[in-house]
């Protein structure tokens, strides 16, 4: 079945240390964003990619990273700059860039947490 | 930033209700669209409405636009103890291309 898979579902970061969340999707589709969402708030874009080798930052880009090597893939690092990491990360695809009538489909989430 | 805000913000009802839920944005629209997400999980794509389109229905659920007031309704009937979810509005603006996210009405349905 097609979907986007994101891993791992549960992350723990420790002080000053760098983790990747991971996406991958096998829709075939041409962009790929990733979302943040904090309790009881809607999503936040950090940033989009429209094409392999390309990215753009979102609302909330500082403190985040990511690369866009392969079209099926684009992890997300969360940076040590990034001080309040705790959140829920949504990773999205969508069919084609640039037109803004196509619906997201999303994975089930990375919930990361600080020890 | 937050463009969408809906209303209200969680909404208990009975199975068999039904159950509405509003959205208001604030900068002209290429389209809205609802999103549904389960406790702990992703969105799912629910429906999308063009700008120039007044009133949609998918199964259960009839969304309604309005440019003027910038307003748009989720309108789910019949309700099931399985509707119970976060649902949220999400608009396309003419001058930012992306997703922008309200943040949800929480709908508990009870059995």
């Amino acid at each position: 079945d097609g979907g986007i898979t994101q891993s791992p579902k549960y992350l723990f970061r420790k002080e000053g240390q760098n983790v990747t969340l991971s996406c991958e999707q096998n829709l075939n589709h041409d962009a790929m964003y990733w979302y943040r969402q904090d309790p009881g708030q809607g999503l936040r874009l950090i940033y989009y990619s429209q094409i392999v080798n390309d990215f753009q930052k979102g609302d909330i880009a500082e403190g985040y990273s990511v690369s866009r090597e392969k079209k099926e893939s684009f992890p997300l690092t969360v940076t040590s700059a990034q001080k309040n990491p705790t959140a829920f990360y949504l990773c999205a695809s969508s069919i084609v860039a640039r037109k803004y009538d196509q619906p997201q489909h999303f994975g089930d989430g990375t919930r990361l947490s600080i020890l | 930033s937050q463009q969408g805000e809906e209303d209200p913000q969680a909404l208990s009802i009975q199975e068999g209700e039904n159950a509405t839920m509003n959205c208001s944005y604030k900068t002209s629209i290429n389209n809205l669209q609802w999103y549904r997400q389960n406790s702990g999980r992703g969105l799912v794509h629910l429906i999308l409405i063009r700008s120039n389109e007044r009133e949609k229905h998918s199964g259960r659920l009839r969304v309604t636009l309005d440019t003027s007031k910038k307003s748009s309704s989720l309108l789910i009937t019949a309700s099931r103890a399985a509707d119970t979810a976060s649902y949220f509005c999400a608009t396309v603006s003419t001058s930012y291309g992306k997703l922008t996210f309200g943040q949800g009405t929480i709908l508990t349905v009870h059995p």
